[in-house]
């Protein structure tokens, strides 16, 4: 079992949909939660951190579920800009160590 | 520019032969990373340096793949024998530290190597 795991896609959408992403990890002991999104031919991006309480981000709203091991993305009101990849993030050691471990990604394909 | 800087960005090679990659961190990152990403995939952890120290190293780091960090600035990923398998885009990070826990690693453009 991949240690992050995400839904590959594509999803296409028309402009002005919402389009949810979701993703689970494996490691319960995951301490801090991230989404980066890397535009085509690109290096990656941070694009939000996820706390356990939700957070949002002008049309991006992201969430944590602890118990499930699962993280999800909304973004509200598509624009044909948020096409991209959307990359799922975890860093499953304390803050002084480790490294971030990414999932395979979810591409979103807006169209006009 | 004071992002991270790779070089070379594309490298086409034969079977066999051996390649070297640069990867220049931002000044005052003494966190730096390497991840392999292919087509359709997230970007894979190989191995990680911070200041001059090599602190971990995926399983996905075979013995052909060597890292170095020797003065804790620029680092080197070497390629020996290369294999097809081996064709991918090697991307270099930077972090601080203490900014880990925000998830704030920065990443170069990568260098893309084909292996023929």
């Amino acid at each position: 079992r991949k240690e992050v795991e995400q839904d590959p896609g594509p999803f296409n959408v028309p402009e002005g949909a919402t389009v949810a992403f979701n993703c689970t990890y494996s490691n319960s002991a995951s301490q801090s939660f991230f989404w980066y999104r890397q535009d085509c031919r690109k290096e990656p991006k941070l694009l939000m951190s996820v706390y356990s309480s939700g957070n949002e981000d002008g049309r991006f709203t992201a969430q944590l579920n602890r118990a499930s091991q699962y993280i999800s993305l909304l973004i509200r009101d598509s624009k044909l800009s948020d096409s991209a990849t959307y990359l799922c993030v975890v860093n499953f050691y304390s803050s002084n160590t480790g490294k971030l471990i990414f999932g395979q990604g979810t591409t979103l394909q807006v169209k006009p | 520019d004071t992002g991270v800087s790779q070089n070379p960005r594309h490298k086409i090679t034969k079977r066999g032969q051996n390649v070297t990659f640069r990867c220049d961190p931002i000044s005052e990152h003494n966190r730096l990373y390497w991840y392999r990403q292919t087509l359709g995939q997230g970007p894979e952890f190989l191995t990680y340096f911070q200041n001059e120290a090599q602190l971990e190293k995926s399983r996905l780091l075979s013995d052909r793949f060597s890292a170095e960090r020797p003065k804790g600035s620029f680092s080197t990923l070497e390629i020996q024998r290369t294999e097809q398998g081996d064709s991918a885009m090697y991307l270099c990070a930077s972090s601080l530290a203490t900014s880990l826990v925000l998830g704030t690693i920065y990443f170069g453009e990568g260098s893309w190597l084909t292996v023929v």
